[in-house]
């Protein structure tokens, strides 16, 4: 069964400094994987995904993703973070043979001091 | 920038009522879905709706539930009779299966559902 693991509950960065939220994937065949943030009140928003080609996806607001095959990883990155990063990060990849339902990771609770 | 809406944002009903969320997709996309969060765990998938009908159910999908797209925008989810277990967080998404948005999902704000 495909499943998606976020092992960290909650990650905790100083303002400015380089952000790792981090991901793993269980999948059969060609994984097509997505993070999604979800502030306080509000929906699950699209930050970036990766479906073929370079493994290093640029998305929303900064963030970024490196896709790692041999690790089977997709560790969400930003160079830089900022006060406003402060939210809830899911990890998802898609259902195999299916509608493209997406399955979720745990979430991770980021969380930026300034 | 198009988004999807849902209403209510927040619905409290008693155990054994008949509740209808609502969900307007982005215009012109093709797929339709239905997730729900509970308070505390992990965003569960409900439903896929795609030309008219259902095209897949988890088995939190049981007799309880309902979807239709009754007109050419709205997208519910009806529960006939809720059940405490029911209370959580349901996320309406839509998908354009053409050109570069292929597999992104959209996803309204929520509806928090509270049944006592």
């Amino acid at each position: 069964a495909q499943s998606v693991a976020q092992p960290e509950d909650q990650v905790n960065v100083a303002e400015g400094n380089p952000l790792t939220v981090k991901c793993t994937y269980s999948v059969s065949g060609n994984p097509y994987l997505f993070w999604y943030v979800q502030y306080p009140n509000r929906g699950l928003q699209f930050l970036l995904k990766y479906i073929t080609g370079d493994n290093l996806v640029k998305g929303s607001y900064g963030f970024e993703a490196e896709f790692n095959k041999s690790q089977t990883s997709f560790h969400l990155k930003k160079p830089s973070a900022l006060v406003s990063d402060s939210a809830l990060y899911f990890c998802a990849v898609r259902d195999i043979g299916s509608n493209y339902q997406l399955i979720w990771g745990a979430g991770t609770k980021l969380i930026i001091k300034p | 920038e198009p988004e999807v809406t849902q209403t209510p944002s927040h619905q409290v009903t008693q155990m054994g009522q008949e509740v209808i969320l609502r969900c307007v997709p982005i215009s012109n996309h093709l797929y339709f879905y239905w997730y729900r969060q509970i308070l505390g765990q992990k965003v569960e998938f409900l439903v896929s709706f795609y030309n008219n009908e259902i095209s897949e159910k988890s088995e939190i999908f049981d007799d309880q539930f309902s979807v239709e797209r009754p007109d050419g925008s709205n997208f519910t989810l009806k529960i006939r009779s809720t059940k405490l277990e029911d209370s959580a967080m349901y996320f309406c998404a839509s998908m354009d299966q053409r050109g570069g948005n292929t597999d992104t999902q959209y996803f309204g704000p929520g509806t928090r559902l509270t049944v006592l």
